[in-house]
């Protein structure tokens, strides 16, 4: 079976763009969660989408959104870039949307810098 | 909330050491516990789950851990740590009754020397 999925791998982007980052779920997999990971704050939850809703949303600000289409597969977005938004960001998922003994499986991640 | 201490941020190994990293969390309800590893270039990858059950639990390449209710613990061990285990570490906590949502701790970086 396939493992969690993202595109793409790398991105370098200027202050006041926005980005696009996608992914893909293990198949069977309908809960997808997003994580922001820098070295000064750690993993960083940012948002959990369950049959294309936002159940549960971390402190980060309006600038960054996601969405989970019909397939599971997400993509979340980040509006206005700033310097400090240069992350590794992980999408993970899961089976269920409870955390009824459930385990999240890390995609690869994609690095976002922001000159 | 909940919250996550990993007490060890670098750990310097030789091989054949025996290896605890320590984890402790913050919260008042009933949670399940995980330790990810992330090898160099590598993704966050699952080392072991506690959801319930015997307390000590055992995970890939030889790691287990151990769940210690009254001290809101859940420690990593290995007996003999190999080359190969040079890694990050993360212990990580979701809250049973809420949505998916892991709070990690800060991690613990673990360099085992030849």
């Amino acid at each position: 079976k396939a493992g969690v999925t993202q595109t793409p791998r790398y991105l370098i982007k200027t202050r006041g763009q926005q980005v696009t980052l996608s992914c893909s779920p293990i198949s069977g997999h309908r809960s997808v969660s997003w994580y922001q990971q820098t070295p000064g704050q750690g993993l960083q939850f940012l948002f959990e989408y369950f049959s294309e809703t936002q159940r549960n949303k971390g402190n980060f600000p309006g600038r960054f959104s996601g969405r989970q289409f019909s397939n599971s597969r997400s993509e979340m977005n980040v509006s206005t870039l700033e310097l400090g938004d240069s992350a590794l960001y992980l999408c993970a998922s899961s089976l269920a949307a409870s955390a009824q003994q459930e385990t999240q499986y890390f995609g690869p991640g994609t690095r976002l810098l922001v000159l | 909330a909940q919250s996550v201490s990993q007490h060890n941020h670098h750990v310097i190994l030789s091989e054949a050491a025996s290896l605890e990293l320590g984890c402790n969390y913050s919260y008042g309800g009933t949670v399940n516990l995980f330790w990810y590893v992330q090898y160099p270039g590598q993704h966050l990858q699952l080392l072991l789950k506690y959801f319930s059950g015997d307390p000590l639990v055992k995970g890939i390449k030889g790691f287990e851990a151990e769940f210690i209710k009254s001290k809101f613990s859940f420690n990593l061990r290995k007996p003999s740590v190999q080359w190969s285990d040079t890694a990050e570490y993360f212990c990580a906590v979701n809250a049973r009754t809420g949505f998916q949502k892991l709070v990690f701790g800060t991690g613990t970086r673990l360099l085992v020397s030849p």
